[in-house]
């Protein structure tokens, strides 16, 4: 089965400044994809970025950008130009297809980030 | 385009009382989940549907939890008989098609149960 840790439980950030969250994964698939979903204080969870495992460039969305090491199992998120309104907590999430079955999904606990004014 | 409706938002029940959420999923989103998201953790699948059948209720407690998605729209989220441990956000959120990547989320439904 497939475990997805995040070690930082909580972590806080200067605005304007640069943040990076860890996140390990555990799996013995090739073919799948890595997640970092934002959700904030009361509001839905929405997706911030994705990453195909076969894709050796790393995805980038704005300020957003991830660190893939399939090796290591390992994918971290950096977050540019901090901005308040990134406060959230924000979960890794491991996705493989199953055929016939459709999609598995494994989340994280969770670090609590917090932007500070 | 309208995002995954959920209802209601809050509810609180004592401990032996049934209750049930309401997901209503993107238009056209033929998969569908139910996590459990309990303070503090990730969210956990209970269960997860594609269209009206179930392909995944591996983790979902059958002795006092169902869920049911008839005409393979909407769906409903049933406890009963609640205990203090089903305290938690129930998430729903769809996906386009079996192969799709990306799941979208409602709001979700906060639990209490006293």
């Amino acid at each position: 089965a497939q475990t997805v840790t995040q070690s930082q439980p909580e972590m806080s950030v200067q605005e304007a400044e640069t943040v990076t969250l860890s996140c390990t994964y555990d799996t013995s698939e090739n073919n799948y994809y890595l997640f970092w979903y934002k959700q904030p204080p009361s509001r839905q969870m929405i997706l911030v970025i994705r990453q195909e495992a076969y894709k050796q460039q790393n995805a980038t969305e704005n300020r957003f950008s991830v660190n893939f090491q399939k090796a290591a199992k390992s994918f971290s998120l950096k977050i540019s130009d901090s901005q308040l309104g990134d406060t959230a907590m924000y979960f890794c999430a491991f996705m493989k297809h199953v055929r016939n079955y459709g999609q598995n999904f494994v989340f994280g606990p969770g670090t609590r980030l917090s932007v500070l004014p | 385009e309208a995002g995954v409706a959920q209802s209601p938002r809050y509810k609180i029940i004592e401990k032996r009382q049934s209750v049930a959420f309401w997901c209503n999923p993107i238009s056209g989103h033929a998969t569908l989940y139910w996590y459990q998201q309990i303070l503090g953790q990730g969210p956990k699948l209970l269960i997860q549907f594609q269209n009206n059948g179930v392909v995944d209720d591996s983790q979902l407690p059958k002795d006092r939890f169902s869920a049911e998605r008839l005409k393979g729209v909407d769906s409903t989220l049933k406890i009963q008989p609640a205990k203090l441990e089903d305290s938690a956000v129930y998430l729903c959120a769809s996906s386009l098609a079996v192969l799709a990547d990306e799941q979208f989320f409602g709001p979700g439904t906060r639990l209490t149960v006293l």
